[in-house]
């Protein structure tokens, strides 16, 4: 079946550096993914909208010069968290469908740890 | 968006039938009613979905309200691995309502 991958499963990093975090759709072409963050004990909340080709759509309150989303490829969406902070600490997920309509595929997630 | 509630949890013993309510009163008539559990540490997977009938799959078993104000997920013998999030999702057919809104969901419990 649909695949998604995300990579890497778990990074620490010290405040005020820069970490990518990749999604990769495995055996299909994804012209959208969509980015969520994950606080502990919460529920999963949209970022933004990675669009191929083209910019992404954020999400209200989420700052687009701090996550940068490229989808430069049908297969392919990063997320850069830009100068991060511990409060960025989080777990940060991607999905992606393989048609409109279609069930979504998440990749299992990246632990961001800011020291 | 059309909005679900969900138990906050509920627990079930090993091999019985588990089922996990979710109700949407105010669901449109073009909405798909989708479940995705999340186990600890992972991403969401998906497990069913349907629109009018009743569903079913390999995992699970959907059944639709026929006033489709609410719906209830049926796993029909729980596993310790079945313990998980359950999410219950509104979810469009067409163009920014390609990604899914997530609630609360219940948090199950599976008793050995």
């Amino acid at each position: 079946g649909a695949v998604v991958s995300q990579h890497p499963s778990r990074v620490i990093c010290k405040s005020g550096t820069s970490v990518k975090i990749e999604c990769r759709s495995l055996d299909f072409q994804a012209t959208t993914m969509f980015w969520y963050r994950q606080f502990p004990k919460q529920s999963l909340m949209l970022m933004a909208t990675s669009n191929e080709g083209s910019k992404a759509t954020y999400e209200q309150g989420v700052e687009k010069d701090k996550f940068l989303i490229n989808h430069a490829s049908l297969t392919l969406s990063t997320l850069t968290v830009t100068s991060a902070h511990p409060e960025d600490s989080s777990f940060y997920i991607c999905s992606a469908g393989q048609v409109l309509g279609s069930p979504l595929h998440f990749g299992n997630g990246t632990r961001l740890t800011v020291t | 968006d059309a909005k679900t509630t969900q138990p906050n949890s509920m627990e079930s013993n090993e091999e019985e039938p588990v089922h996990l309510p979710c109700n949407h009163s105010t669901i449109s008539g073009t909405d798909y009613i989708h479940w995705y559990r999340q186990l600890p540490s992972q991403g969401p997977e998906y497990v069913i979905h349907g629109l009018t009938s009743n569903v079913n799959n390999r995992m699970a078993s959907l059944a639709i309200a026929e006033d489709r104000k609410s719906s209830t997920l049926i796993l029909h013998r729980a596993t310790l691995r079945d313990a998980a999030v359950y999410y219950c999702i509104l979810r469009g057919s067409s163009g920014s309502a390609r990604q899914l809104t997530f609630g609360s969901g219940t948090q199950l419990t599976v008793l050995p």
